[in-house]
């Protein structure tokens, strides 16, 4: 059974740059979640599809981020215009709901520098 | 809304001595609760989760948890200490009819031999 998995790493770029993440789930899983952690914080909640649905968004999630399961099953993570504040490790889950149950399973996660 | 509070953020133990990473939440009712661990540069693993069943709940690598109603707790013990659990750990709380996670700001664990 292969993990979730995320491109890039690690990234590095200059500011005004745009990026853009990869992330593949575990197969099957129906819900796929994104959270940004920087440094010496707990992972915060940007947003979730459940297949190709974009069914939540947090209020940190500005104008610059958006994302995409356009088939249900990898997602990318696009952020324009990147600011050094940007800079973080953005983690990708997916999940399988059965009922209310969702445990949600982490990738390693691509670390972003913005110079 | 829902909040998780891990109170210390550096525990520091001797290697075979009891782990106890303290956890408490706020929730209007019994929330969904899991713990995860995370190595230097690596995304999260869950060690435990508690889902309205036994309260007390077994995880990986010899880690349990036990979710105290009155105390709005979920600690995070392990009797016996070993180098390979540096890391840092993470509570976190999702609604019973909710999706996403909200994590506490994390535990690093010493263990000095």
């Amino acid at each position: 059974d292969t993990g979730v998995s995320q491109d890039p790493r690690h990234k590095i770029t200059k500011r005004g740059q745009n990026v853009t993440f990869r992330c593949d789930p575990i197969s099957e899983h129906n819900r796929l979640y994104w959270y940004r952690q920087t440094l010496g914080q707990g992972p915060e909640f940007l947003t979730y599809f459940q297949n190709e649905a974009q069914l939540e968004k947090s209020r940190l999630l500005s104008d610059r981020f958006s994302a995409e399961r356009p088939k249900g099953s990898f997602s990318t993570l696009e952020i324009q215009r990147t600011e050094q504040g940007d800079s973080a490790m953005y983690l990708c889950a997916s999940s399988l709901v059965k009922g209310t149950t969702d445990t949600q399973y982490f990738g390693p996660g691509t670390r972003l520098t913005v110079l | 809304a829902q909040s998780v509070t891990q109170l210390g953020s550096h525990v520091s133990v001797s290697e075979g001595a009891l782990v106890l990473l303290r956890c408490n939440y706020s929730s209007s009712v019994p929330p969904y609760l899991f713990w995860y661990v995370q190595y230097p540069n690596q995304g999260l693993q869950l060690l435990l989760k508690y889902t309205s069943a036994a309260t007390l709940v077994k995880g990986i690598n010899g880690f349990e948890a036990e979710f105290k109603k009155s105390e709005t707790s979920f600690h995070l013990t392990k009797p016996s200490a070993h180098m390979s659990d540096a890391a840092e750990y993470f509570c976190a709380v999702r609604r019973t009819s909710g999706s996403r996670l909200t994590f506490g700001e994390g535990t690093q664990l010493t263990v000095n031999p």
